[in-house]
């Protein structure tokens, strides 16, 4: 079946460093990729999707490029700031079974 | 566009009982899934629903139930509540086209006592 592996973290960084979150995935066919965030106390937000190989996805100074020799989506931010603590997730979504399929999160927190 | 919502935000049930969540998608949106969230399994699917269809089923018990209305409303329903089912139960909706997103809503936080 299709799983999502991320780095579970929690991850703690200082303000302005760099920024690495490791996903990798197992699918059957071409899935699409998406990155999404959630901040205490609310649902999650999309931050960036992939929907084919070598595509990159980028918002906010985030990136993340859909590597299917790798089955890899790592989102990467070259400065982080304090508002940018919050619990990211790496999913995929398979059009011929309807769900997105979630890795565990990683907690960053950024200290300032 | 106004964002899925979903309400109520916060319950708080007593196990045996059943509850009842809703949420409106966005404008447009035909395709409402739902999800549960807990701090042991993460993020789990439930069900999906397109045009009132259930098009796909997460491995959950048959007390967790759900429905769609021909405006695209969802609600699903959970029975003989469990403390295990004490959760965040987050909907999302898309157009349901096979690569398009899904946006969530901020999600019902259900407390079984």
């Amino acid at each position: 079946g299709n799983s999502v592996t991320q780095m579970e973290g929690p991850v703690t960084l200082s303000e302005e460093a760099f920024l690495t979150i490791n996903c990798t995935y197992t699918a059957t066919g071409y899935p699409s990729l998406f990155w999404y965030v959630q901040y205490p106390g609310e649902g999650l937000q999309l931050l960036l999707k992939a929907t084919k190989a070598d595509d990159k996805g980028s918002n906010k100074g985030f990136e993340a490029t859909y590597r299917k020799e790798t089955t890899s989506f790592h989102l990467e931010k070259g400065s982080v700031q304090v508002s940018d603590s919050a619990v990211y997730f790496c999913a995929l979504y398979r059009g011929s079974n309807y769900k997105l399929t979630f890795g565990k999160g990683t907690l960053l927190t950024v200290n300032p | 566009k106004a964002g899925v919502t979903q309400t109520p935000r916060y319950l708080i049930k007593t196990r045996g009982q059943q509850v009842t969540l809703s949420c409106s998608p966005i404008s447009g949106h035909r395709s409402v899934s739902w999800y549960q969230q807990t701090p042991g399994q993460g993020l789990q699917f439930l069900f999906e629903y397109f045009s009132e269809t259930q098009r796909n089923k997460g491995n959950f018990p048959g007390r967790f139930s759900g429905r769609q209305f021909s405006n695209s409303r969802s609600e699903m329903n959970v029975s003989t509540l469990e403390l295990g089912d004490s959760a965040l139960y987050l909907c999302a909706s898309s157009s349901g086209q096979a690569t398009e997103t899904q946006y969530f809503g901020p999600g019902t936080r259900l407390l079984v006592l």
